[in-house]
């Protein structure tokens, strides 16, 4: 119940795209749900994140979707750019509880 | 503002030497404070984590250990590495429920 899983494992997008990467959960009592982004040796730096209240939430060319209902959430980038290409990592966490991290997804951006 | 440094930055060591990785936390007082490793192309696996001094918790048995012997200092540490042990190891800390990461210490251990 505490697993948080996440596709696809990597994407290829052209420059321009649209890049989209999903999230699901199974507890119900997580309600915090942040992204972060990994540029390779560095570590994961905090890139948007959505609380239960909202169904949406963008921050210029990225947006979180949330449906509570499915347990599921995703992260779209618009006119994704080279310097997007990364690993993007989705994770959730709850009042008293540890974050628990999808497996992570990379992202190239071909330009 | 708050910031999180970890050192080293770049280890590489022999299997069975002992190993110390240090955290430090700036600018906030009493944060929770975490461990977590990150194998080659893997996702973020939770090693210790820490809600005050002297309080440690262990998410992996393993032959690492974590101490936090000041209120912003978190220290990882093994006494015989194994060739297993290698990965970066990220240091966190949380903030009105926001999580984050130093830039971490890569180990290789040959």
């Amino acid at each position: 119940q505490q697993q948080v899983k996440q596709s696809p494992q990597s994407l290829i997008v052209q420059k321009g795209g649209i890049s989209i990467i999903n999230c699901a959960y199974e507890n119900t009592a997580f309600d915090y749900f942040p992204w972060y982004q990994q540029f390779p040796g560095k570590g994961p730096a905090l890139l948007i994140a959505i609380r239960p209240d909202v169904s949406e939430k963008k921050e210029g060319r990225f947006t979180i979707s949330f449906n509570k209902s499915a347990k599921q959430f995703s992260l779209h980038i618009m006119d994704s750019q080279p310097g997007d290409s990364a690993t993007y990592f989705c994770a959730a966490t709850g009042y008293g509880q540890n974050f628990v991290f999808g497996p992570g997804t990379r992202l190239s951006v071909l330009p | 503002s708050q910031t999180i440094h970890q050192w080293p930055a770049t280890l590489v060591q022999p299997v069975g030497s002992p190993l110390s990785l240090e955290c430090t936390v700036e600018g906030t007082s009493n944060p929770n404070l975490y461990w977590y490793r990150q194998a080659a192309g893997r996702g973020l696996q939770l090693l210790f984590y820490s809600v005050g001094i002297g309080q440690i918790s262990s998410e992996v048995p393993q032959n690492l250990s974590a101490s936090r012997p000041q209120d912003r200092q978190f220290i990882l540490s093994s006494k015989k590495l194994l060739l297993s042990d290698s990965g970066f190891y990220l240091c966190a800390w949380k903030d009105t429920g926001e999580l984050f990461f130093g830039e971490g210490s890569r180990l290789t251990v040959l």
